[in-house]
């Protein structure tokens, strides 16, 4: 089945702990995508991923990092998680930076 | 900068006819795309549009006018699973082809 996966789903944590969200698609796709997503503001981009190894900013990368080793996968890194990255996170992916996203069923973030 | 409005919310019964309207503000415009969420879940693709003009796929529509900068999403004969949220997303030539930008959404609350 054709799927985006990203674990984990649920995690409470606490400031300054590090901690990183898995995105792994099955579907030999070249653009990778990191929302997330906040009442009242809708879906804000993270980072993306146009290949392997080319990454680039999105309009909030404040505090994230990731990194695109294989095509499949795009973690996305908190090294020193604060609570106002308390949110909901998607990953998504597509053939190309111009064609539909599928998303993953989103991880649900909370940090204390 | 980018920026996109739609109406945070409309409510409508069974069987009735919603147009969401979607008003943005960019450089570089390549095209319109709607997403549909359900409560607590992922963003599924609905609809895109790269030229004026109306795409119709079953019960919905999507319209755009890229003279106004403007398009619309139309829901019709309504039922009761089409109450979710409804984004619009601008994709563009600014800053970068990978960049994606959703409005806020619409609560769309169908009535019996």
């Amino acid at each position: 089945e054709a799927q985006v996966t990203q674990n984990p789903r649920y995690l409470i944590t606490v400031t300054g702990k590090k901690l990183t969200v898995t995105c792994s698609q099955n579907m030999n796709h070249e653009y990778m995508s990191w929302y997330r997503q906040d009442p009242g503001l809708g879906l804000r981009q993270i980072y993306y991923s146009m290949n392997v190894e080319v990454t680039d900013k999105g309009d909030v990368p404040e505090g994230y990092k990731v990194s695109r080793k294989e095509k499949r996968n795009f973690p996305l890194i908190l090294e020193s998680p604060s609570p106002n990255q308390t949110s909901l996170y998607f990953c998504a992916s597509s053939l190309s930076q111009m064609e539909t996203q599928y998303f993953g069923p989103g991880t649900r973030l909370t940090v204390l | 900068g980018q920026s996109l409005e739609q109406p945070s919310e409309v409510t409508a019964v069974e069987g009735a006819i919603v147009q969401i309207n979607c008003t943005y503000q960019t450089s570089g415009f390549y095209g319109l795309s709607w997403y549909q969420q359900h409560d607590g879940g992922a963003p599924t693709f609905l609809s895109y549009n790269a030229l004026d003009g109306l795409e119709e796929t079953g019960r919905f529509s999507s319209f755009l006018s890229r003279s106004d900068s403007y398009g619309y999403l139309l829901l019709q004969e309504l039922q009761m699973k089409d109450s979710a949220s409804y984004f619009c997303a601008v994709r563009s030539r600014a800053d970068s082809w990978g960049k994606l930008q959703f409005g806020a959404g619409t609560q769309v609350v169908v009535t019996p």
